[in-house]
């Protein structure tokens, strides 16, 4: 089975650009989770969609953050505009049950926002 | 809040020795989860093992073991015979049953000399 897939690996923008980050979750898992890394500092998560529906956006830093997940397959991640403390690896995850014992990981998406 | 802390930001060790990486966590509650994910250079997070806190029993999985102190909120992970693959980052992660908040200490960088 396919894993997670996450576009792109490296994304380099200029404050105040548009970025949008993708994740494909595993097909079948409805549960789908986003996280940040910041350099150094421990992953935080962002927000769960449950197929289409955000189940819990209470780690999303603000509104300059949107998270979607249309037909309840691929999620985005849209950051506008972009500020410096935004940089760093943005996770995304799938499981296919409420409980997420077995989260499966993407690769992540590097920022940087220069 | 439930926090993750792991001490150690850096630990290196002989191929084919052993290694310990700390992890405490704080929480309230008695029920949760608790996983070692290791991330290698290629960036994609792997679930290396997982403890449930109602077991007492230590998990173990070929090579990775785990010292689980519920009283101590203390979860370590033992990798013994070391491989050179094993380098990567560790990040001891703790999740409350009935949860989807996962939550992440900052990651210890294993490096494994040969």
């Amino acid at each position: 089975e396919a894993g997670v897939t996450q576009f792109p690996s490296h994304s380099v923008i200029e404050k105040g650009q548009t970025v949008t980050l993708r994740c494909d979750p595993i097909s079948g898992h409805d549960n789908l989770y986003w996280y940040r890394r910041v350099m150094g500092k421990e992953i935080k998560f962002l927000l769960h969609f449950v197929k289409e529906s955000k189940q819990d956006e209470s780690g999303m830093p603000n509104n300059r953050f949107l998270a979607e997940r249309t037909g309840g397959t691929y999620s985005t991640l849209k950051v506008q505009p972009a500020e410096l403390e935004d940089s760093g690896v943005y996770f995304c995850a799938s499981s296919q049950d409420m409980r997420g014992y077995g989260y499966t990981f993407g690769s992540g998406t590097r920022l940087t926002v220069v | 809040a439930q926090t993750v802390t792991q001490s150690q930001p850096e630990m290196s060790v002989q191929e084919a020795e052993t290694v310990t990486l700390s992890c405490t966590y704080d929480t309230s509650e008695s029920d949760y989860y608790l996983f070692w994910y290791k991330q290698p250079p290629s960036r994609q997070m792997i679930l290396v093992i997982r403890q449930e806190a109602y077991k007492q029993q230590n998990a173990t999985e070929n090579r990775f073991s785990v010292n689980f102190q519920k009283a101590a909120k203390s979860f370590s992970l033992k990798i013994s015979d070391s491989q050179l693959g094993d380098a990567a980052m560790y990040f001891c992660a703790y999740r409350r049953t009935r949860s989807n908040d996962m939550r992440f200490g900052a990651g210890t960088r294993l490096t494994v000399k040969p």
